[in-house]
């Protein structure tokens, strides 16, 4: 199974809501990744997990915060966005160390309104 | 710092053209080298990858690439497109910091093939 699978597929929120973007894999990966993709852009790097401890943080604002409760769990907690936040939210694992593939979901589309 | 640039932004060619992707990256050190396609509604998916020995790089569906380590250059290439390809395209390096590893990626390309 090569599969990383991210729910929900579609999500809008309130700049004031509380939501949050879920991640699995069963590959046995240990490196986790986030990154936003706005529309005709490429992906841009939020948060890197190694073996469940946050080890890059690309200087994203607090209001997504980031969990990996473990190895085959990835979370992004979201709280008080703003509209240019919309956009495609991607995860992806890989093993740790150099990265030989990275496998990455279909992403979350969300709008913020 | 590690980058990566693709100087074609959108690229319209005819079914049984030839394709030619440009990809150049700055690192003084060791490459990882990737090609990553986005079909439209589809998650990323590997091409195929460079990380030592035959500098000709032979990837899924008909692709390949040339790592060319005196031009800092990693160009994709298809002999002949079909209108399935339509999708863009992100090269991508591998990066080191601290003890962990990223992707970063380039701005992508847009292929258009027209039937």
């Amino acid at each position: 199974d090569t599969e990383v699978t991210q729910t929900p597929k579609h999500l809008v929120m309130g700049m004031t809501n509380k939501k949050s973007l879920k991640c699995e894999q069963h590959m046995g990966h240990r490196a986790m990744y986030w990154y936003k993709q706005k529309a005709k852009k490429p992906p841009e790097l939020m948060f890197v997990y190694s073996y469940e401890k946050l080890s890059i943080n690309e200087s994203v604002p607090s209001r997504f915060s980031p969990e990996c409760p473990n190895s085959s769990l990835l979370n992004l907690h979201l709280h008080a966005l703003q509209p240019e936040d919309s956009a495609l939210y991607l995860c992806a694992s890989s093993q740790t160390g150099v990265i030989t593939e990275a496998f990455f979901g279909q992403g979350t589309r969300l709008t913020v309104v | 710092a590690q980058s990566v640039s693709q100087h074609n932004h959108h690229v319209i060619l005819s079914e049984a053209a030839s394709l030619e992707l440009g990809c150049n990256y700055s690192y003084g050190g060791t490459v990882n080298l990737f090609w990553y396609v986005q079909y439209p509604g589809q998650h990323l998916q590997l091409l195929l990858k460079y990380f030592s020995g035959d500098p000709l790089v032979k990837g899924i569906k008909g692709f390949e690439a040339e790592f060319i380590k005196s031009k800092f250059s990693f160009n994709l290439r298809k002999p002949s497109v079909q209108w399935s390809d339509t999708a863009e395209y992100f090269c991508a390096v591998n990066a080191r910091r601290d003890s962990s590893y990223k992707l970063i990626f380039g701005s992508g390309t847009r292929l258009l093939v027209r039937p």
